[in-house]
């Protein structure tokens, strides 16, 4: 079983609307929580980070939220634009280990159509 | 951009053969960390090398191995290619710590045949 979750695998919205994606995880202890938004072939870009203590965290259009107890964060988009197509992927710091490791989930792929 | 370069961008090798790819980290950065990404799915920690030693590995065969040099740039080798070594290879640099913010390389897109 994935230590981070993520749903749903893939989405298509019309430009303009918002959406939310959703990440479960089990890593625990953890140290922060990131979003990164990938385009095709390119490398991750980071979104936000949020740390266990941390309930909410906004980058423009981008906001997610954190709920440490239920281990759920999500990313929501609003006035989604055609240049937010790509995948959406959360990323977990693992406390348990004396480097700074962590963990992606499995991304969900985002389309915005005219 | 980040200021993370990757190179080659793209490159075909044959079952059986070695492969080293590199990665120029960010200015002021110390840690490099190295990812497999199959096709759909999220990238794979391979392993993370900190001040020219490894100092966390993933879960991959000895075949995968990796070297970071003085001024914090860093390679990866990977010996004795299967096809299901076929992936995007990315590094990501990050200042020495928890926590902090990992910087992404584009890649480098490798096929086995």
């Amino acid at each position: 079983k994935n230590q981070v979750e993520q749903s749903p695998q893939s989405l298509i919205i019309l430009e303009g609307k918002n959406c939310t994606l959703q990440c479960n995880y089990t890593v625990s202890p953890f140290s922060n929580l990131r979003w990164y938004k990938q385009d095709t072939g390119r490398g991750p870009v980071s979104l936000t980070i949020m740390t266990f203590s941390e309930n909410t965290k906004s980058n423009g259009r981008y906001t997610a939220t954190l709920d440490a107890d239920t281990k759920q964060s999500s990313l929501h988009i609003t006035a989604s634009q055609l240049s937010d197509s790509a995948s959406y992927i959360c990323v977990v710091g693992d406390m348990k280990t004396s480097y700074d490791k962590v963990i992606f989930g499995p991304g969900t792929s985002l389309s915005v159509i005219p | 951009e980040t200021g993370v370069t990757q190179s080659p961008t793209h490159l075909i090798k044959t079952r059986g053969q070695q492969v080293t790819l590199r990665c120029s980290s960010q200015s002021g950065h110390n840690t490099v960390s190295w990812y497999q990404q199959a096709l759909g799915q999220g990238p794979q920690f391979i392993f993370q090398y900190y001040r020219e030693e490894e100092n966390g590995r993933g879960n991959f065969p000895p075949r995968f191995s990796g070297l970071q040099f003085p001024n914090y740039s860093s390679e990866l080798n990977v010996n004795a290619l299967e096809l299901d070594d076929s992936a995007l290879y990315l590094c990501a640099s990050s200042r020495e710590g928890r926590g902090n913010e990992q910087f992404f390389g584009p890649g480098t897109r490798l096929t086995v045949l």
